[in-house]
């Protein structure tokens, strides 16, 4: 069964700050997909990033950046140079190669001026 | 930008009436998914659906859930008998090529069973 942990349940800073977001997940396909989905206060579900588990590069896409170790089946997430604008809450979500998500329990970043 | 729409954004009902969730996924993707959020809690998957049948359920997906493509374009929910448990936030999601596929998800139904 495939189980997703965000051990944090709230992350506190102040803007400008840099934010880093763990997720640690469990599988045992040895193809699957990990995904970051960010939820503001209006409540829809935002597509950020998205990683395969045959591609471990990590990357730098604007503010977000991301560490995906498969050896310690984390997928962390970071967000540099916090913004009010971030606050949100932040799923982790693993799939298979059938698209089911599993999602994590959440992270609540909040960013004050 | 295409994006996933959702009908309505909030419905009420009682206990044991039947609602309907509508959704339009994005026009050229084929993968349609159906999760829900009970407030203050994770996002979870209720059911996915290609090529007019469902591809997997979830255990929440009882006999009380059905989804449908009634036509081309439309992407429904049906809950034939509501209980309170039944309130959360519906989200449906689209993805475009196959199930690894990024996943984009409309702005939800808020459903609340009085």
């Amino acid at each position: 069964a495939q189980k997703v942990t965000q051990a944090q349940t709230e992350i506190s800073v102040v803007e400008k700050e840099d934010v880093t977001l763990d997720c640690v997940y469990e599988t045992r396909d040895t193809t699957y997909y990990l995904f970051w989905y960010k939820q503001p206060p209006s409540g829809e579900l935002v597509f950020l990033i998205r990683r395969n588990s045959f591609d471990e590069q990590n990357e730098i896409s604007g503010r977000y950046s991301w560490n995906f170790q498969k050896s310690t089946s984390s997928f962390n997430f970071t967000i540099t140079a916090s913004q009010v604008v971030d606050s949100a809450v932040y799923f982790c979500a693993l799939s298979d190669s059938w698209g089911k998500l599993q999602f994590g329990a959440g992270t609540q970043v909040v960013v004050t001026p | 930008e295409p994006e996933v729409t959702q009908t309505p954004s909030h419905q009420v009902t009682q206990m044991g009436q039947e609602v309907i969730l509508r959704c339009v996924p994005i026009s050229n993707h084929l993968y349609f998914y159906w999760y829900r959020q009970i407030l203050g809690q994770k996002v979870e998957f209720l059911v996915s659906f290609y090529n007019n049948e469902i591809s997997e359920k979830s255990e929440i997906f009882d006999d009380q859930f059905s989804v449908e493509r009634p036509d081309g374009s439309n992407f429904t929910l049906k809950i034939r008998s509501t209980k309170l448990e039944d309130s959360a936030m519906y989200f449906c999601a689209s993805s475009e090529t196959s199930g690894s596929d990024t996943q984009y998800f409309g702005p939800g139904t808020r459903l609340t069973v009085l």
